[in-house]
């Protein structure tokens, strides 16, 4: 079944740990690409996203995500995590025959020690 | 900032009564969702209008029916609430200015005992 794809369920880190969480989608065509995060107690809020052009996005608090369109994938990246990272993670795709709908991964959860 | 809010965030309630969630957007969006989350689990569609007077079913079936008399009003009605609807309800908007891009509330968690 087409599908959003987060293989890394639950991701613990020290302070200062590189971090990469993986997002593989199934569709074909073309896609956008977000990734939310949702902070404890928080509302989901847009990280960043990917619509077109250059395929290495930058977002908010120094994450980033790449876009490799031949292995379907939209990795999200920070070089040096914060405890304050400490989040739930969703990958996300609109299929752009179909913008109304937004197609969710299952998350991963981030935790970060000090 | 994305202004978009939802209530109660809370609520616990006995089975078999009617209960309405609130979502109301401040910024001009044309279409609004519901989504649905489990904990642990992503968020499935449940409903979505492109504009008043329209609604839509998502891709999850519920029991829930949504109404869209005003632009920025979206509220989502469970007839006859029942344990199996104990979840977390995640209300949403997107439109002019905001391309694809869906803007989230702080979501409703509902309890039905």
């Amino acid at each position: 079944a087409q599908s959003v794809s987060q293989h890394n369920h639950h991701v613990i880190l020290s302070e200062a740990a590189s971090l990469e969480l993986g997002c593989n989608y199934s569709y074909g065509g073309t896609v956008n690409l977000f990734w939310y995060v949702q902070y404890p107690g928080q509302h989901l809020q847009l990280l960043l996203k990917y619509f077109s052009g250059d395929p290495l996005v930058k977002g908010i608090k120094g994450f980033e995500a790449e876009f490799i369109k031949s292995k379907f994938s939209f990795n999200l990246r920070k070089p040096s995590v914060q405890w304050s990272d400490t989040a739930e993670y969703f990958c996300a795709v609109i299929r752009s025959y179909n913008t109304d709908k937004l197609i969710f991964g299952t998350g991963t959860r981030l935790q970060v020690f000090p | 900032e994305a202004d978009i809010y939802q209530t109660p965030r809370y609520l616990v309630i006995g089975t078999g009564k009617k209960i309405t969630l609130e979502c109301s957007q401040t910024m001009g969006h044309d279409k609004m969702y519901w989504y649905q989350q489990d904990p642990g689990m992503e968020l499935h569609l449940i409903h979505y209008s492109y504009g008043v007077n329209s609604t839509e079913k998502g891709d999850l079936s519920s029991e829930s029916t949504v109404s869209r008399i005003r632009t920025e009003h979206f509220p989502l009605t469970l007839e006859s609430a029942r344990p199996s609807h104990t979840s977390q309800y995640l209300c949403a908007s997107s439109g002019v200015g905001s391309g694809e891009t869906q803007y989230f509330g702080p979501g409703t968690r509902l309890l039905v005992l």
